[in-house]
Formats: structure tokens, C-alpha cells, sequence
């Protein structure tokens, strides 16, 4: 039973650049988050999305982030004219439900922005 | 606002000793508490969760203490391990669905 999947693990991006990081939720799941993590921090919760809806993006940066779970395919989070301070690591987790249900999360994509 | 803190940045232990990470929450409307573990370079393990109805849960080793009188929250590991060094973070979730996380506790255990 796969667990969440990420990729890139790792992403280099010079200013200005875009990022793509895409979260294949765990079998059965349909809900996921974005989380984003600078080092020796805690995560800090971005969005969460259900298939083809965005249900809460109060944590997402008003400009240059974006998000999308289609019906078919990964869940993208996307980040335009990235800037250094983007650097960090962002994570995505899954749960079955969005009530009631552990969320289970990937190993990560670390982004450094040169 | 909101918040999750933890009280000890760092907590050293020897190999067989019980270890207590202690975390504090500020919002007394959370409903779900989680603990996970977080390895150099890997995403955050999932321990260990309970709900506000609760005030003790045991899993293997482990153990989850909820007090929503003074809204403090500790996680309990018995006999632990080199295996369970790591960075340990309480989560507070609100309806399930976003977590706010705390900045962590490192644990270290010596041999």
C-alpha cells in the first residue's frame, strides 16, 4: 500500500523561475494538504483541497501560488517568479475524509531557489 | 491567534529511559490533537492522535495526554530508543481539517 508520493524530491529553481511540485495522495484518498516547512520550523498549513475543488487556501500567499487536484492525476502546487524566501520544504499529506481522518503525509520536496 | 508551543526545545535521554515531550495549545476550540515524528530529510510520521473527549490514549510505547483544563498536551515514550531520535511536533486541528502545528522538540538518545 504506497503512501503518499511527492515529486520532485528535490527542485532547483533560479528567481524568477516556476515550480511545479505534484502529491499523488495516498489509494483511497481524496483529500489534500499543502504544507510548507522552513528549517527548524514547524509546518505551516497552505491549502486543502478535495477533487477539483479548493475548500480552504487561507494559508496560501495571495500572489504567485496556485493549486489544483483535478479529477484525474496529482494535486499540483504551483509557484510563479519564485523568489528566494520561497526556499523551503513543502509537504503533502492525504486523508480519506476530510472529518475525522488522520493525515498521512509524503516525503517532501525541498526547494532552493538560487 | 491561534498558536501550539512546546516548552523544551531539546530533550537528551539515555536508551531505556521514558521520555516526556510536553506541548501547550492556545485555542480552546481545537478538537484533535496529533503527535507526529519528523526524521532528518523525511515528512512528519504520524505517532499518535486524540480527540478533546479524551484525556488518555495509549498505542505501542507510546502515550498521549490531554489536559484541556490548562490546554497542555504531552506524549509519552516508554523505554525509548536510539530509533527514536527525531523531531517530535504536536498538532491541533479544528473540524479535521487544517493542522497548526508546534515548532518541535528535538529528542536525542544517547546509547
Amino acid at each position: 500500500n504506497a503512501g503518499v508520493m511527492q515529486n520532485p524530491r528535490h527542485l532547483v529553481r533560479r528567481r524568477g523561475q516556476e515550480a511545479r511540485l505534484r502529491c499523488s495522495p495516498m489509494k483511497g484518498h481524496s483529500h489534500v494538504y499543502w504544507y510548507r516547512q522552513l528549517p527548524e520550523e514547524g509546518l505551516k498549513f497552505m491549502v486543502y483541497l478535495q477533487k477539483e475543488n479548493i475548500i480552504d487556501e487561507s494559508g496560501m500567499p495571495k500572489e504567485r501560488f496556485s493549486a489544483e487536484f483535478p479529477k484525474e492525476g496529482p494535486s499540483i502546487l504551483r509557484i510563479q517568479q519564485v523568489v528566494r524566501g520561497d526556499s523551503a520544504a513543502y509537504f503533502c499529506a492525504s486523508s480519506r475524509s476530510g472529518s475525522g481522518d488522520t493525515q498521512y503525509f509524503g516525503p517532501g520536496t525541498r526547494l532552493t531557489v538560487l | 491567534g491561534e498558536s501550539v508551543g512546546l516548552h523544551l526545545p531539546t530533550l537528551s535521554v539515555q536508551e531505556g529511559d521514558n521520555s516526556i515531550i510536553n506541548c501547550a495549545y492556545s485555542n480552546s476550540a481545537s478538537d484533535y490533537f496529533i503527535w507526529y515524528k519528523q526524521e532528518s530529510g523525511k515528512g512528519p510520521q504520524f505517532i499518535i492522535d486524540i480527540r478533546s473527549n479524551m484525556d488518555k490514549r495509549q498505542g505501542q510505547r507510546v502515550t498521549v495526554l490531554l489536559n484541556k483544563t490548562v490546554k497542555h498536551l504531552s506524549l509519552q515514550i516508554a523505554a525509548t530508543q536510539p530509533g527514536d531520535s527525531a523531531v517530535y511536533f504536536c498538532a491541533e486541528g479544528t473540524g479535521f481539517q487544517k493542522l497548526v502545528f508546534g515548532t518541535g522538540t528535538r529528542l536525542l538518545v544517547s546509547p
